[in-house]
């Protein structure tokens, strides 16, 4: 156990929805990161925010959008979902910036 | 820019024999390398990394891994395998500076066979 956890663990969703995806850091790290991992992306990063704000961002799509509370969680939101979204999103922590990322154990989206 | 080659899609190996996963990397920058396993409806778990100093690093289940700089590699190794480390395998790096964003390689899967 990681210590980072995400919420839910599995959602199946039609086209055209909007889903948000939860994820807890482990306890003491302000740094979160997204990333999607897909049968033909591969694992790929999305987005990073340390202590709230906004750090780096990947191949993030304008349909998605992410932001870090006062508490640190964090939450990725996806919306006009369509079928190639589907895919595993891992959500990761580390305590600093170039610390290592410890991944919680996914979300898994489905898009029917 | 870095990316990340893992050279074997599928690795099946017999239990009890040592296996190598292989990875090679490009970038312009120095970098911190990683291995992460990922169990069969799992997430993603640190094997080991290379930050700095010895090319030789441990990880946790009986792996290691070296780095070669001149080659641009950091494979994984592990001398006898067991039927529970059955399980995809990748490779990572980020740049020691800029964007702190993980870059995966594509991942091999490793089979252990009775």
């Amino acid at each position: 156990d990681s210590g980072v956890t995400q919420t839910p663990k599995h959602l199946i969703t039609a086209t055209g929805q909007r889903v948000t995806l939860r994820c807890s850091p482990r306890s003491g790290d302000l740094s979160v990161y997204w990333y999607q991992q897909s049968l033909d992306q591969g694992l790929q990063f999305l987005i990073q925010y340390y202590n709230g704000e906004e750090r780096a961002k990947g191949n993030i799509l304008e349909r998605f959008s992410a932001q870090q509370f006062p508490d640190l969680h964090s939450e990725l939101n996806l919306s006009s979902l369509e079928l190639g979204d589907s895919a595993l999103y891992f959500c990761a922590s580390s305590r600093s910036i170039q610390e290592t990322q410890y991944f919680g154990p996914g979300t898994r989206l489905l898009v029917l | 820019a870095q990316s990340v080659t893992q050279l074997d899609s599928q690795v099946p190996v017999f239990e009890e024999a040592p296996v190598e996963l292989r990875c090679n990397y490009s970038s312009s920058v120095s970098v911190y390398l990683f291995w992460y396993v990922q169990y069969p409806n799992q997430g993603l778990q640190l094997l080991l990394k290379y930050l700095s100093g010895s090319t030789l690093v441990k990880g946790i289940n009986g792996f290691e891994a070296e780095f070669n700089k001149s080659q641009t590699s950091f494979h994984l190794r592990k001398p006898s395998v067991h039927i529970s480390d059955t399980a995809e395998y990748f490779c990572a790096v980020n740049g020691i500076q800029g964007a702190q964003k993980l870059v995966f390689g594509q991942g091999t899967r490793l089979t252990i066979n009775p």
